[in-house]
């Protein structure tokens, strides 16, 4: 299995523009979760998915931040407008079943968000 | 709100020496506890999982425990090498996965 993938690796964008994100879970797993990793706040949860359904997004910090999964196999965090502050490294993980609770996380490798 | 403390932030220690990485939360309703290593500018990688009904997990130099009722976890890696060097995150999983901060591991060789 190639794991959970990314997209962009890097991305580097001007204020006010739209900056989307990409991630294709590990096939097979219904479970999908977005963070974010800043120095100053860790690893943060901003919204997960079961079976293809948002259940939490209570982490999006903002109305800017919007997540779909219009299947199993793909999934999309956007931002717009960015902003300089939303500069961070952006996580997509994915796990078997959130209700089993016997399965860990996979991480994907990120993608490095740079607002300038 | 499940609070996740790792100690200590940093440490640094020479070739071949043990590293004792510690781990502590504030709700003990877990459901399992996840080791990850994160190396600079790059992803998690899960090192070891513990479910909560377990008392230990190891993987070759690799050992984890969990207390549960103390909400404590504690990672140690054996004769330690270089290529160790990281920053190791401690994850509890109850209603959503809530890391710690991070221990950097500096080996010197």
């Amino acid at each position: 299995d190639a794991g959970v993938i990314q997209s962009p690796r890097h991305e580097v964008t001007e204020m006010g523009q739209e900056v989307t994100l990409r991630c294709k879970p590990i096939s097979g797993h219904n479970s999908l979760f977005w963070y974010r990793q800043t120095m100053m706040r860790g690893l943060e949860l901003l919204i997960y998915f079961n079976n293809n359904v948002p259940i939490d997004d209570s982490g999006m910090p903002e109305d800017r931040f919007s997540a779909k999964m219009p299947n199993a196999s793909f999934s999309t965090l956007k931002i717009q407008p960015s902003e300089p502050r939303d500069s961070a490294v952006y996580f997509c993980a994915s796990s078997t079943s959130r209700v089993l609770s016997n399965y860990g996380y996979t991480f994907g490798s990120g993608t490095r968000l740079t607002v300038v | 709100k499940q609070e996740v403390t790792q100690i200590p932030a940093a440490l640094s220690v020479p070739e071949g020496e043990n590293l004792v990485l510690n781990c502590s939360f504030t709700d003990s309703a877990i459901y399992n506890l996840q080791w990850f290593r994160q190396d600079p500018g790059k992803g998690l990688t899960s090192l070891l999982l513990i479910q909560s009904s377990q008392r230990e997990q190891t993987s070759g130099r690799l050992n984890a425990s969990l207390d549960k009722s103390s909400g404590r976890s504690t990672l140690y890696i054996a004769a330690s090498q270089p290529g160790d060097s990281a920053t190791y995150l401690c994850a509890v999983r109850a209603r959503e996965l809530s890391f710690g901060a991070g221990t950097t591991v500096t080996v010197r060789a």
